[in-house]
């Protein structure tokens, strides 16, 4: 079974540039997530999918961020512009069911942001 | 929202010794427990879980203990081998409302086995 696909793997830019990262969760998750994590601290939640609607984005911030999930499969999650404390790797996650027996959470390998 | 705390930050164990990390966490309405293995460059990987009507979980040399009264879990791992060395993370996940499925995070405990 394929996991949690992202892209790209790192991305280098500079500040008030912007900045996309590209998520395909494993096939037949309804929720997928994106996580930040700033080095040497745990994932943070930015925001949760059911399908294609938003569960929770409480913890984005908006003013720079945005992400969807048009046909309740990929997402994108965008930055624009950019801020150095914005680097940081981005993770995807999906799962079959939250709050269920199925709610175990899988985790891509990440996209890597450095902002210069 | 939910506070969950992680310790040690760092540990190091001989190879074939035991290694334990303690979480603590605040929300008394948090009910699902999973630890993550993390790898250089690499996403967090799931190795074990534990729901809040289970004290114990194991799975071969690893092991997940919960005490609901006290809001702590623990992580450990016998028979340590090189290839255990990871940055190690807890979590904890609530049903409530808007967060259900949300995972909160600890700020991670490195583990290094030496050979």
């Amino acid at each position: 079974e394929a996991g949690v696909a992202q892209s790209p793997r790192y991305k280098i830019i500079e500040k008030r540039q912007s900045v996309a990262f590209w998520c395909n969760p494993i096939s037949g998750h309804a929720t997928l997530y994106w996580y930040q994590q700033i080095l040497g601290q745990g994932p943070k939640l930015l925001i949760q999918f059911q399908n294609n609607g938003v569960v929770d984005d409480s913890q984005l911030p908006k003013d720079r961020f945005s992400a969807e999930r048009l046909k309740g499969v990929d997402s994108t999650l965008k930055i624009q512009p950019a801020k150095l404390e914005d680097s940081a790797v981005y993770l995807c996650a999906s799962s079959l069911m939250p709050g269920t027996v199925n709610e175990k959470l899988f985790f891509g390998s990440g996209t890597q942001l450095s902002v210069l | 929202g939910e506070n969950v705390e992680q310790h040690p930050s760092t540990l190091s164990v001989q190879e074939g010794d035991s290694a334990v990390i303690k979480c603590t966490y605040s929300d008394s309405a948090s009910n699902y427990f999973p630890w993550y293995k993390q790898e250089l460059g690499k996403g967090p990987q799931l190795i074990i879980d534990i729901r809040s009507n289970v004290g114990e979980k194991k799975d071969q040399r690893i092991a997940v203990t919960l005490n609901k009264t006290a809001k702590h879990f623990s992580l450990h791992i016998t028979e340590t081998q090189p290839e255990d060395s990871a940055v190690y993370f807890c979590a904890a996940s609530t049903t409530r409302g808007s967060t259900l499925g949300r995972l909160y995070f600890g700020r991670g405990t490195q583990l290094t086995v030496w050979p």
